[in-house]
Order: structure tokens, then sequence, then C-alpha cells
């Protein structure tokens, strides 16, 4: 089926920088979805998209929806150890009746202390 | 965090016993849906729901069964389980089509 094209696939830095991820689609998207999932758990919801262009924060995360909308980033400031996970881009596609999700492989974070 | 319990948390079982996995919702939410987890496969959709006794296949929907009796339950039936379906099982919910989903914690099951 259809997957995102997520990158990095890993990344492994130093406490106290700062991160950025990306998701690339060679179709149009309606919506961008980011998550995090720990070790054991679930993927938990961190930031939706709903508009091109549409720049969301949340804490220390920031994420933009591209303005061609087949593509969105993520970006962690200043990361602290229990950012510690693997993030995962996910959208609806743009001519999707169902609501079947799409989703990126994940980026895995490593932070340093 | 939504109210999404699975059940159970963890299962080993032989090859070719039936297993049933829950998933029971406390938000009242319209759509639910079972993911499978794999190294190398991300999360792909087994089969979701959009009302009760309203199912539908996703892309890996072959050597499973759903039910939805109640807007609360949705249950994911293995009749006769393969070591291929050793995988780590997540329910989701969403209030519409196309709402952002809200994962319960997964069920890791081991077929032996």
């Amino acid at each position: 089926g259809q997957q995102l094209n997520q990158s990095p696939q890993s990344m492994f830095i130093q406490e106290g920088e700062d991160v950025s991820m990306n998701c690339t689609s060679s179709s149009i998207f309606n919506t961008w979805l980011w998550y995090k999932q720990d070790p054991g758990e679930g993927p938990v919801l961190l930031i939706a998209l709903y508009k091109a262009g549409e720049l969301t924060s949340n804490g220390r995360l920031t994420a933009q929806f591209g303005i061609t909308r087949k593509d969105s980033f993520l970006n962690i400031s200043a990361s602290i150890p229990s950012d510690v996970g693997i993030y995962f881009c996910a959208g609806f596609h743009g001519s999707s009746n169902t609501g079947k999700l799409i989703f990126g492989q994940g980026t895995t974070l490593q932070v340093k202390p | 965090d939504a109210g999404i319990t699975q059940s159970p948390r963890h299962k080993v079982t032989e090859t070719g016993t039936p297993v049933t996995l829950r998933c029971h919702q406390t938000e009242n939410h319209r759509y639910m849906y079972w993911y499978r987890q794999d190294p190398g496969h991300g999360l792909r959709l087994i089969h979701y729901s959009y009302g009760v006794k309203d199912t539908d296949k996703g892309e890996v929907s072959d050597g499973y069964s759903v039910s939805r009796s109640k807007t609360e339950d949705f249950l994911l039936t293995l009749e006769s389980a393969t070591s291929s379906q050793t995988s780590v099982y997540f329910c989701a919910i969403s209030k519409d089509r196309h709402q952002p989903q809200h994962f319960g914690d997964g069920t890791r099951l081991s077929i032996l």
C-alpha cells in the first residue's frame, strides 16, 4: 500500500540540540499528523495539521503543513532525554473517501545526555 | 489519554489455535481500527469499523475477522493462528472518518 517517505530513519543527537525530521509524498494530503511512540506503548498524537502552510506548536515541538500539501516537517527544540522514541508522520490522502491513515516508517530518535 | 483498553496485553499461543483480542473504548467514538506493527512494515491496517455491526477490510485482512456488537467494543479474531501473525496489535479510535486516530497500548501476540 501507499506509504509516506519519512526521513531520516534514525538520529542520534546530544541533549540540547534541535531536531528536524520530515515526511514527503508524491500525492496530495488533506491532513498531516505527527505521533510519538515510546517502547512498549502505542503511538501518541503530538500535533495535527489541517491546512496548507499551517504552522502549529506543542511546547518544544513545531510542525508545518507544506504549501504543496505533499510534505510536512516536525522540529523539536532543545532536546531532552525523554524525547527518545519513534516519531511517525501520518496523513489522510487527498482523494481518499475511506478515512484510512497512511503512515511513514518512523524516525528513531536517541538523545545522549 | 484517550480511554482505550486493550486486552490481553500479552499472549503466547500455539499455531492453529483461535485467538481473540479485545479493544474497549470509553470515548463513544464512531470509528475503531485494528492495526498490526512489525519491524520493516510499520503500522498496517487490518480491519476497521464505522459503527455497530459496520466493518470493512484494511490492507492486511487475510486470516483475521472482526466484530462490533456495541459502540465501545471491537474484537479481532484469528480463527486459526499462524506464526506469521506474531506481531504487536494496536487498536485505535477516532470521532469520525478524517479525524485523528488515538491508539491503545497494544497487545503483544506470539504464536509458536
